[in-house]
């Protein structure tokens, strides 16, 4: 059975430090995908990333970066140097390549930045 | 490019009514999914349109449930008759060739 576990309901920080999400997977295809999507206040979903199961190069973008370990089905998220505009809830999803593309979500995690 | 939009934002309905939500995707992607998200637990599946064509509703709760994409637009979501159980946010997501999906605001749904 597909799975996806944020273990962290809620993560408060100050301004500056770094924190990282964590998300773990459980599914039994060999070729799936992994996505983190953002939700602000304003509710849309935003897309931040995509890897498929056979990339397990870790990515950064600015002050965002994914560490993705299939040895421990995990796709962390890690926000450095965290600012205000980063509160948001954080969605971990998983899609099978062999279904119609829907994603399977974790709970989502609670990311707020104080000043 | 106009992102997706959903219509209306909120809904405040009472039990036993019906509520009709509408989806409209991005210009031309062909795919466009239901999801719905029920008393801050995990973002659920719900369809999966393909055009015009359902390709996959076993994520639909029950019959109260009424999906339908006429002409391979828009897509509307009745629910009939509304339950309390059925308060939630109902996201919609669309996807050119089932790749990245982009999510409209969500429509909250309260049902008293």
């Amino acid at each position: 059975a597909q799975k996806v576990t944020q273990a962290q309901t809620e993560i408060s920080v100050v301004e500056k430090e770094d924190v990282t999400l964590d998300c773990v997977y459980e599914t039994r295809d060999t070729t799936y995908y992994l996505f983190w999507y953002k939700q602000p206040p304003s509710g849309e979903l935003v897309f931040l990333i995509r890897r498929n199961s056979f990339d397990e190069q870790n990515e950064i973008s600015g002050r965002y970066s994914w560490n993705f370990q299939k040895s421990t089905s995990s796709f962390n998220f890690t926000i450095t140097a965290s600012q205000v505009v980063d509160s948001a809830v954080y969605f971990c999803a998983l899609s099978e390549a062999d279904n119609t593309g829907k994603l399977i979500f974790g709970q989502g995690t609670t990311l707020q930045v104080k000043p | 490019e106009a992102g997706v939009t959903q219509f209306p934002s909120h809904s405040v309905i009472e039990k036993g009514q019906t509520v009709t939500l509408r989806c409209d995707p991005i210009s031309g992607h062909d795919n466009l999914y239901w999801y719905r998200r029920v008393m801050g637990k995990e973002i659920k599946f719900l369809l999966h349109f393909v055009k015009e064509s359902k390709q996959d509703e076993s994520g639909m709760p029950n019959n109260r449930f009424l999906a339908e994409r006429t002409g391979g637009t828009y897509s509307t979501l009745k629910v009939q008759p509304a339950e309390l159980e059925d308060s939630g946010v109902y996201f919609c997501a669309s996807s050119q060739d089932r790749n990245i999906q982009y999510f409209g605001a969500g429509t909250r749904l309260s049902v008293l």
